[in-house]
């Protein structure tokens, strides 16, 4: 059974950092290359950022750019996102997802349970 | 980028009814467009994938259609857990969801 388990929300201040991290099992995860999304609470969804299989091909999306970093650790099975200078409009609900594709021709075809992260003094 | 514009933005329907929604992309993306199901407090789940095949395990009352600008998905006949809201993505070029169609009960 494919697995994508989220930890490393929680409540930061504006300005401050944040490491989530996305566990995966039941696929072979360095075959797939895997993208982070988020929602804002009571909005839709936005893609933030994708990763290729050997970390070579990176994309982010403009909101982000500069201050969030996608990272993984094929030996780990796991995918990191390190996010820095956060703002209140970083606050959201963030999913990792494994992608069927490769960018831009990307969908998502397993999600993680999301886990979210609260920017606020 | 492409903008992805869902209608309606909601809807009300009875169980067994026969419900459309519409995604319609700012320019054409061919067939990259997928559909995806959130359940409140839950991930998105991926119904349809390059605008009309089924994902596996994905009951077959879903379908999805069209290409260039203009796309569909129907729930042929609405059973109790379909209610949900639902996003179109493109992937034709960077990545873009729709607003979004909260298919709610009657």
């Amino acid at each position: 059974e494919v697995q994508l388990v989220q930890s490393g929300g929680g409540l930061v201040q504006p300005g401050g950092s944040l490491r989530l991290s996305c566990g995966t099992s039941g696929f072979t995860f360095k075959s797939y290359n895997m993208n982070w999304v988020r929602q804002a609470p009571g909005k839709g969804l936005e893609w933030i950022s994708y990763i290729s299989t050997d970390s070579t091909t990176i994309y982010y999306a403009d909101s982000v750019k500069g201050r969030l970093t996608i990272s993984r650790d094929n030996a780990k099975n796991s995918l990191y996102l390190q996010m820095n200078s956060l703002t209140a409009e970083d606050t959201a609900v963030y999913f990792c997802a494994r992608d069927r594709g490769s960018y831009p021709t990307s969908y998502f075809d397993f999600w993680g349970q999301g886990t979210l992260v609260s920017v606020s003094s | 980028d492409i903008q992805m514009t869902q209608s309606p933005s909601s809807l009300s329907a009875s169980v067994g009814d026969r419900v459309t929604v519409t995604c319609r992309a700012s320019q054409s993306i061919y067939n990259y467009l997928h559909w995806y199901q959130q359940r409140p407090g839950k991930a998105p789940k991926l119904l349809i994938y390059l605008a009309s095949s089924l994902q596996s395990g994905v009951p077959s009352r879903f379908s999805g259609s069209g290409s260039g600008t203009h796309f569909t998905l129907t729930i042929s006949s609405l059973q109790p857990e379909d209610f949900a809201t639902y996003y179109c993505q493109q992937s034709y070029t960077s990545l873009t969801f729709g607003g979004g169609t909260r298919v709610e009960i009657k």
